[in-house]
């Protein structure tokens, strides 16, 4: 099955610099990689995905990099701001008989003024 | 559109009783999930169903099991509830599995005194 993990588990960041948190994923026919943005006593929500055909998408101040070869992802926050911090969760698909996701732990993304 | 329902969204639980959790969803979505989310670490799958009439175990089973009443809902009961299974219950729905966004609920959360 898969197995990814996620670094660091938490960052703290002056408001308008970056944030950047990285995935590893061990399975090599992995081909969907999400992000998840959980704030405060909220529900996960999907802040941008990319599959495997691509190599960076962007979405405004949000891009996820993904490096086939070394089999890692990473998420890009730009100009952060405080409604920035939340948890962020990446996932990969698991290639068993039905494909599906196996989360990260999760970043605690703290954005202080 | 409603999305993703849960109920409840409280519950305390003595060692050894029962309940159910209930889902719903509008989206017409075929996949539907049920996920444990305990600090640190991340979101684990307890069981998913792949489209109407078919259930099978994600990662962490042991202690539940699920009912896919129709296209729309998914259920999960705790036979004999645990403190272990203490947590905040997630039901979350796509519409193509392992490979499209997951629309996750507001979440249960649950204590097993």
């Amino acid at each position: 099955g898969e197995n990814v993990e996620q670094h660091p588990s938490t960052l703290s960041v002056q408001e308008g610099d970056s944030a950047v948190i990285k995935c590893t994923y061990s399975d090599s026919a992995s081909n969907y990689f999400p992000w998840y943005k959980q704030e405060l006593g909220k529900r996960p929500q999907l802040i941008i995905d990319i599959r495997s055909n691509v190599g960076e998408k962007k979405d405004q101040r949000i891009a996820v990099t993904l490096n086939k070869t070394a089999k890692h992802f990473s998420l890009h926050i730009t100009e952060t701001q405080p409604e920035d911090s939340a948890v962020y969760f990446c996932a990969a698909p698991t290639t068993d008989s039905w494909g599906k996701l196996q989360f990260g732990a999760g970043t605690q993304v703290v954005v202080t003024p | 559109n409603a999305g993703v329902t849960q109920t409840p969204k409280f519950q305390v639980l003595k060692t050894g009783q029962s309940m159910t959790l209930q889902c719903a969803q509008d989206m017409n979505h075929n996949s539907m999930y049920w996920y444990r989310q305990d600090p640190g670490m991340g979101l684990r799958l307890i069981y998913y169903s792949a489209s109407e009439g078919t259930t099978d175990k994600g990662e962490v089973p042991n202690g539940y099991n699920v009912s896919r009443l129709n296209k729309r809902e998914f259920s999960l009961r705790l036979e004999s509830a645990a403190p272990s299974q203490t947590s905040v219950y997630f039901c979350a729905s796509s519409g193509r599995r392992g490979l499209d966004e997951q629309f996750f609920g507001p979440g249960t959360r649950l204590t097993v005194l």
